[in-house]
């Protein structure tokens, strides 16, 4: 059974500084990896998509990794900027096609 | 393009009473996916269609929980009746192709409180 973690659950930092967030999952055959990012009331907004054969996206200030092999993903996030304050989820879809979430990264950047 | 549509986007009842949530996809996606997100924690899969069949359900409390899509377009999910623990919000997601490979687009949500 897919199990994803994501570690801390809340992360501090003050304005400009370069962070990674961290993502876990238990089954390594996976197909994709997706981050999220939720702000307080809202649905998700998509952030990088990940497929099976890729090692990495980027998106302006994001870049996500994934390694399959270690059964870890991270995304990466350069000089942070207090509107990038939100909870990070991200979500496996595993060769069963479920998509299990991590329960987030709750990002608070300090001005 | 218009994004995920849902209503309502806040509820209250009473426990023991029903509910009804109604999701709209985005045009032309055959995959609708209905989540439920306990606070603190990720977004959980209920269901989810292909077109107007079910593919998945088997996170679905069926003895209190509904969902149908007509037509394979709008999809209804309702509670009958509703506990406490179902205090969460409820996500739509649609997608062009189901499975694998192919990118959700969350609606914002109906958060529905219990009391």
């Amino acid at each position: 059974k897919q199990e994803v973690t994501q570690i801390p659950a809340a992360l501090s930092v003050p304005e400009g500084e370069n962070l990674v967030l961290n993502c876990s999952f238990t089954d390594s055959a996976i197909y994709n990896l997706q981050w999220f990012r939720q702000d307080p009331g809202k649905g998700l907004t998509s952030l990088l998509l990940i497929q099976s054969s890729q090692r990495e996206q980027t998106s302006g200030r994001l870049n996500a990794s994934l390694d399959k092999s270690s059964g870890r993903s991270t995304l990466y996030i350069a000089a942070s900027q207090p509107g990038d304050s939100a909870t990070y989820l991200c979500a496996a879809y595993s060769s069963a096609s479920k998509i299990i979430f991590g329960s987030g990264t709750r990002l608070s950047i300090r001005p | 393009e218009a994004g995920v549509a849902q209503s309502p986007r806040y509820k209250i009842i009473e426990k023991r009473q029903s509910v009804a949530f109604w999701c709209n996809p985005i045009s032309g996606h055959a995959t609708l996916y209905w989540y439920q997100q306990i606070l603190g924690q990720g977004p959980k899969l209920l269901i989810q269609f292909q077109n107007n069949g079910v593919v998945d359900d088997s996170q679905l409390p069926k003895d209190r929980f509904s969902a149908e899509r007509l037509k394979g377009v709008d999809s209804t999910l309702k509670i009958q009746p509703a506990k406490l623990e179902d205090s969460a919000v409820y996500l739509c997601a649609s997608s062009l192709v189901g499975g694998s490979g192919y990118e959700q687009y969350f609606g914002p949500g109906t958060r529905l409180t219990v009391t």
